[in-house]
């Protein structure tokens, strides 16, 4: 099974509330970045955390990292319709050559009015 | 946005005919890779460079070609489409000088690629 997998695949919630995505891995790590794609565009870069950092905060994000549990997680707090989205975690494994990333399949998160 | 560009942004073609897309960066960074989007398998590495001429395999690359004549330019070839295909295609960019971890990837708007 792929590098970054993203828990749970969908998550509908109302604005103003807080989503917390998951994502799993099963190599070591580099570091773990967080995308969000808007419907027919492409990919943004949201935040980057290194191995050795526990925890990161943009703005309204926050994202933790858990290298013993190979995991991470993305909170957005008190969220938007703008929001409304598919996010990506992504893996840059130790194992691999430049800046190579392996991106799991995302969540769609809904944010309604 | 950086400015990443891909030509052409739609395609429709039919099995057996080459494809050239095309990926453009005023970025001057070193690293451009191309992917795949489908349903179910996220985003998929078909090909990646990491300097001009210098260029590598992903996870997806059979039928797949690349070349990189120019920094500014990243060219995926299909030499004989097939339906399997069939897909949206992404150009990233990274900039790496000699440190090329802990960098992020920016994204162009894709192509969508149907072979028929």
């Amino acid at each position: 099974s792929q590098q970054g997998e993203e828990d749970p695949q969908a998550l509908s919630i109302q604005e103003g509330e807080n989503a917390t995505m998951n994502c799993s891995y099963k190599t070591s790590i580099n570091n773990l970045q967080w995308y969000r794609q808007n419907s027919g565009r492409g990919l943004v870069h949201l935040i980057l955390i290194r191995s050795n950092e526990r925890e990161k905060h943009s703005g309204r994000l926050r994202v933790t990292l858990d290298t013993s549990k190979k995991s991470s997680s993305l909170l957005i707090t008190a969220s938007r319709a703008a929001d409304t989205a598919s996010y990506f975690c992504a893996t840059d494994a130790k194992e691999t050559s430049g800046s190579r990333l392996t991106f799991g399949e995302g969540t769609q998160l809904t944010v309604n009015p | 946005d950086a400015g990443i560009t891909q030509s052409p942004r739609h395609k429709v073609t039919e099995t057996g005919t080459p494809v050239t897309l095309r990926c453009h960066q005023t970025e001057n960074h070193r690293y451009m890779y191309w992917y795949r989007q489908d349903p179910g398998h996220g985003l998929r590495l078909i090909h990646y460079s990491y300097g001009v001429k210098d260029t590598d395999k992903g996870e997806v690359s059979d039928g797949y070609s690349v070349s990189r004549s120019k920094t500014e330019d990243f060219l995926l070839t299909l030499e004989s489409a097939t339906s399997s295909q069939t897909s949206v295609y992404f150009c990233a960019i990274s900039e790496s000088g000699f440190r090329p971890r802990n960098q992020p990837q920016h994204f162009g708007d894709g192509t969508r690629l149907s072979i028929l």
